[in-house]
């Protein structure tokens, strides 16, 4: 099947700092992508919806201003912590649509953990 | 909207038993897809089986089955003959059948199976 990676796997950053974490569809363009957080023991939350070349969909309640997402091209996204506090220590997790798939099959990626100090 | 719900918090079976895993959901799309997801401690999310809505006949994947019943809103998982292998976070989804729909996941399922 498609693979999607992440990277960092996991990431120590220090209080108010920014983090930038990746998201690649290694073998088909994608033209969106999704971010998802899940806090331990709980299930997995939609974050927001990237799309390429244009702006993020973010649901209720994610702050914009600092979960930043960038779709710059067909095979990445990037989601920027910005300003990090201990309470955005999370696994977060993206998943990529390859649409030649009549179902859209949907990949996910390996996660990345962040632990905000 | 969509949610989807799963009552089980934690379940156990003996290696080479069965067990059913239970997963209700609500949709107001008329169509739409059904999942079943597998997360080790691994964390990295595994598809166990999908399921077309519009289709009547129970997926099937190995040892993994479903019982879909579209009525009642019901989406069970089997696993024949566990094994040890098998222990994991299970989780139930839904994704409408849209261009570009997301997941929505239930709570999750911890499964044990016991040597």
């Amino acid at each position: 099947g498609a693979v999607v990676s992440q990277h960092p796997s996991r990431v120590i950053c220090k209080s108010g700092t920014s983090v930038k974490i990746e998201c690649r569809s290694l073998d088909f363009q994608a033209t969106t992508m999704f971010w998802y957080r899940q806090f331990p023991k709980k299930s997995l939350m939609l974050m927001a919806t990237s799309n390429e070349g244009s702006k993020a969909t973010y649901e209720q309640g994610v702050e914009k201003d600092k979960f930043l997402i960038n779709h710059a091209s067909l095979t990445l996204s990037t989601l920027t912590v910005t300003s990090a506090h201990p309470e955005d220590s999370s696994f977060y997790i993206c998943s990529a649509r390859d649409a030649r798939t009549p179902e859209e099959t949907q990949y996910f990626g390996p996660g990345t953990r962040l632990l905000v100090l | 909207a969509q949610t989807v719900t799963q009552s089980q918090p934690e379940m156990s079976v003996q290696e080479a038993e069965t067990v059913t895993l239970s997963c209700t959901y609500d949709t107001s799309e008329s169509d739409y897809y059904l999942f079943w997801y597998k997360q080790p401690p691994s964390r990295q999310m595994i598809l166990v089986i999908r399921q077309e809505a519009y289709k009547q006949q129970n997926a099937t994947e190995n040892r993994f089955s479903v019982n879909f019943q579209k009525a009642a809103k019901s989406f069970s998982l089997k696993i024949s003959d566990s094994q040890l292998g098998d222990a994991a976070m299970y989780f139930c989804a839904s994704r409408a059948d849209n261009y570009g729909q997301n997941f929505v996941f239930g709570p999750g399922t911890r499964l044990s199976v016991l040597p």
